[in-house]
C-alpha cells in the first residue's frame, strides 16, 4: 500500500449520468494526478492538482472536471458519462520535485 | 508540452534473451525519466528513474536504463529476460514546472515466452 486509495473500484453506469471517482491519499503529498489507460494509448493525462484548488488540464481533460478542496482528496467527475469513457482511471501522487509518482489500484469504469 | 514516445508496441522474447525498449522524449528542459512496469491485473509500479548524476540508472530486478541527453532518449533494458517479466512497460517524463506536470509513452507489452 502505497498510501493511495481509490473509489469506488469497479463502477456501471448509464450514459448521461454524472459520475465522481474518488481518490484519496494519507501522506500529505502536494501533487496529485488522474490518468486513463486504454489498450494502444498508454496512459493519458486528464487532470492534475499541484495544491489545494490549484488544478490543471491534461491532454484529454475534455467531458471531465476536478476538484481539490483537500490535500488529501482529489475528485474527479464525469458530467454526463458517455461510452467513449469506458476504460481504467489510475490516481497517483508525488510528494516533491523530483521524486517518483505513486500510484492507486485503479478504477474500471463502465459507461453503458 | 512534452511528449513520450515508445516505438515497439509488443515485443515477444525467450526466456534468457535480452532485452532494450525504446523511449524518446521532447522537451529541451531539464527533466526527470522513470520507467514503470504494470504486471497484469495490476497497478503501475516504479522500476527505475533518473534525475541527475550517472545517466546508466540501475533499477529492481535486474533492469537498468541509459539517459542520452543528445538523442533525447531513455532506453530500458535487461540482460537476460525471465518468464515473469512479462508486462506493460511504461516510459514517463517529468518535467519541474509550476505543475510538475507526468507524461506517459504509450507503453511496451512484453511477452516472455518460457
Amino acid at each position: 500500500d502505497a498510501g493511495i486509495t481509490q473509489s469506488p473500484r469497479h463502477k456501471v453506469t448509464e450514459t448521461g449520468t454524472p459520475v465522481t471517482l474518488r481518490c484519496h491519499q494519507t501522506e500529505n503529498h502536494r501533487y496529485m494526478y488522474w490518468y486513463r489507460q486504454d489498450p494502444g494509448h498508454g496512459l493519458r493525462l486528464i487532470h492534475y492538482s499541484y495544491g489545494v484548488k490549484d488544478t490543471d488540464k491534461g491532454e484529454v481533460s475534455d467531458g471531465y472536471s476536478v476538484s481539490r478542496s483537500k490535500t488529501e482528496d482529489f475528485l474527479l467527475t464525469l458530467e454526463s458519462a458517455t461510452s467513449s469513457q469506458t476504460s481504467v482511471y489510475f490516481c497517483a501522487k508525488k510528494d516533491r520535485e523530483n521524486t517518483e509518482a505513486f500510484f492507486g489500484q485503479g478504477t474500471r469504469l463502465t459507461v453503458v | 508540452a512534452q511528449s513520450v514516445s515508445q516505438h515497439n508496441h509488443h515485443v515477444i522474447l525467450s526466456e534468457a534473451a535480452s532485452l532494450e525498449l525504446g523511449c524518446n522524449y521532447s522537451y529541451g528542459g531539464t527533466v526527470n525519466l522513470f520507467w514503470y512496469v504494470q504486471y497484469p491485473g495490476q497497478h503501475l509500479q516504479l522500476l527505475l528513474k533518473y534525475f541527475s548524476g550517472d545517466p546508466l540508472v540501475k533499477g529492481i530486478k535486474g533492469f537498468e536504463a541509459e539517459f542520452i541527453k543528445s538523442k533525447f532518449s531513455f532506453n530500458l533494458r535487461k540482460p537476460s529476460v525471465q518468464w515473469s517479466d512479462t508486462a506493460e512497460y511504461f516510459c514517463a517524463v517529468n518535467v519541474n514546472n509550476a505543475g510538475n506536470m507526468l507524461t506517459f509513452g504509450g507503453g511496451t507489452r512484453l511477452m516472455v515466452k518460457p
